[in-house]
């Protein structure tokens, strides 16, 4: 089956320490994302990378960082520098940058972060 | 920066055809017009795209007036597991290439 995967689905970490979300996708897409969600509210873009070795910073940058060494993973770093950590994470992937033609966005399953 | 505007909020019955409108008055020339449907702590997922006049699958139709300024998503007859949160999104052109903003989406509540 294809598709797109986050995990842990749960994940606590304390104050101050860095914590690493896993995103995989086995689409053969180009495109990756990562989104932010808080309650009640929508998705705020994160970063984004549109090739392999290569990604730009989306609306809410700050204190997160991304790596993107292998097509098929994007991993997001929340660093101690997030001021407010504890939200929804959600990755998602396209063929291409998703807004400029048919490239619909997939989205993974969300990791929900609470740091305590 | 808001791109798109959405009502907050709507109320329906099951059965009704829901009209759901976004604002994009941005918009630019190869901009393509998407709406996602999102169910609580899942991630979205595609409903319909279009570039403009009138699109329509097996779930939904899309409307789009000929300045594109603005679209509708319509949804016949919609039932109890339609209740979720609706978003419109826009193609952006930066200097970095197209990017997409959700919106605060709008959530539909359907009720018997």
């Amino acid at each position: 089956d294809g598709g797109i995967t986050q995990s842990p689905k749960y994940l606590f970490r304390k104050e101050g320490q860095n914590v690493t979300l896993s995103c995989e996708q086995n689409l053969n897409h180009d495109a990756m994302y990562w989104y932010r969600q808080d309650p009640g509210q929508g998705l705020r873009l994160i970063y984004y990378s549109q090739i392999v070795n290569d990604f730009q910073k989306g609306d809410i940058a700050e204190g997160y960082s991304v790596s993107r060494e292998k097509k098929e993973s994007f991993p997001l770093t929340v660093t101690s520098a997030q001021k407010n950590p504890t939200a929804f994470y959600l990755c998602a992937s396209s063929t291409g940058l998703a807004g400029d033609s048919y490239n619909e966005q997939f989205f993974g399953p969300g990791t929900r972060l609470t740091v305590l | 920066l808001a791109k798109t505007t959405q009502p907050i909020s709507m109320d329906s019955y099951e059965g009704q055809e829901v009209n759901i409108t976004c604002s994009h008055n941005n918009i630019a020339t190869n901009d393509y017009i998407t709406w996602y449907q999102q169910f609580p702590s899942q991630g979205p997922r595609f409903i319909i795209q279009g570039y403009k006049t009138k699109v329509t699958n097996e779930v939904a139709s899309l409307f789009i007036p000929a300045d594109r300024k603005s679209s509708t998503l319509s949804l016949p007859r919609v039932s109890l597991s339609d209740t979720a949160v609706y978003y419109c999104l826009v193609g952006l052109d930066n200097n970095a290439g197209n990017m997409l903003t959700f919106g605060g989406g709008t959530r539909l509540m359907v009720k018997p």
